[in-house]
């Protein structure tokens, strides 16, 4: 049962140009989302998130979309730099009890061509 | 401020052996996370420590995967035996407090392959 989906497995875009990657979730209770970028070889690193209130939180060259009505989410990245090639991984929180954790999924690669 | 470190980077063992991992937090975070991530897949949260209590075992194959967190800092973890679908990257991450969110700090793996 896979809650939180990236139906992309990759995206190649020219230096310059805006990268979208795409997330897709099926739990109405998540209640934060996050993007982490992750380069080879190291561990994922928090990119940006948005809170489930919300429908857009900018920061920088990236931007987060949430569109709640249709559970999917958005990264994108203006303009894309060569250095933005990595994993890309969607998350989202859910809680069980008290507790919160991150369901992750199955993560975008992204080449920026130069 | 130093970040998570593992240990060892990478593991090479045969079906049936057993493997440990070793993870030490940034200081000073209370919580601690072993996530597995299989080749294609995200991660997947096997246990969720508080200080040095278990709150979230519900992913952690028990009948082979163990772990502990000894005075609430470092944190090992355990297979045995292992098995082939055991290949994957251990992360291991920490944070100030529970709950998920932003303030996850990834480690850079332990990259397990079970011939």
């Amino acid at each position: 049962d896979q809650q939180v989906k990236q139906n992309s497995p990759s995206l190649s875009v020219q230096e310059g140009r805006i990268s979208i990657l795409n997330c897709d979730y099926t739990n109405s209770m998540f209640d934060y989302f996050l993007w982490y970028k992750k380069y080879p070889a190291e561990g994922p690193t928090f990119l940006i998130s948005i809170s489930s209130i919300k429908d857009k939180n900018e920061d920088g060259r990236f931007t987060v979309f949430l569109n709640k009505s249709a559970k999917h989410l958005s990264l994108h990245i203006v303009p894309s730099q060569p250095g933005d090639s990595a994993v890309y991984f969607c998350a989202a929180r859910g809680f069980s009890g008290n507790t919160g954790k991150l369901i992750f999924g199955q993560g975008t690669t992204l080449q920026v061509k130069p | 401020e130093a970040g998570v470190a593992q240990s060892p980077r990478y593991k090479i063992i045969e079906k049936r052996q057993s493997v440990a991992f070793w993870c030490n937090p940034i200081s000073g975070h209370a919580t601690l996370y072993w996530y597995q991530q299989i080749l294609g897949q995200g991660p997947k949260l096997l246990i969720q420590f508080q200080n040095n209590g278990v709150v979230d075992d519900s992913q952690l194959p028990k009948d082979r995967f163990s772990a502990e967190r000894l005075k609430g800092v470092d944190s090992t973890l355990k297979i045995q035996p292992a098995k082939l679908e055991d290949s994957a990257v251990y992360l291991c991450a920490s944070s100030p407090r529970g709950g998920g969110g932003n303030e996850q700090f990834f480690g850079p793996g332990t990259r397990l392959t079970v011939l």
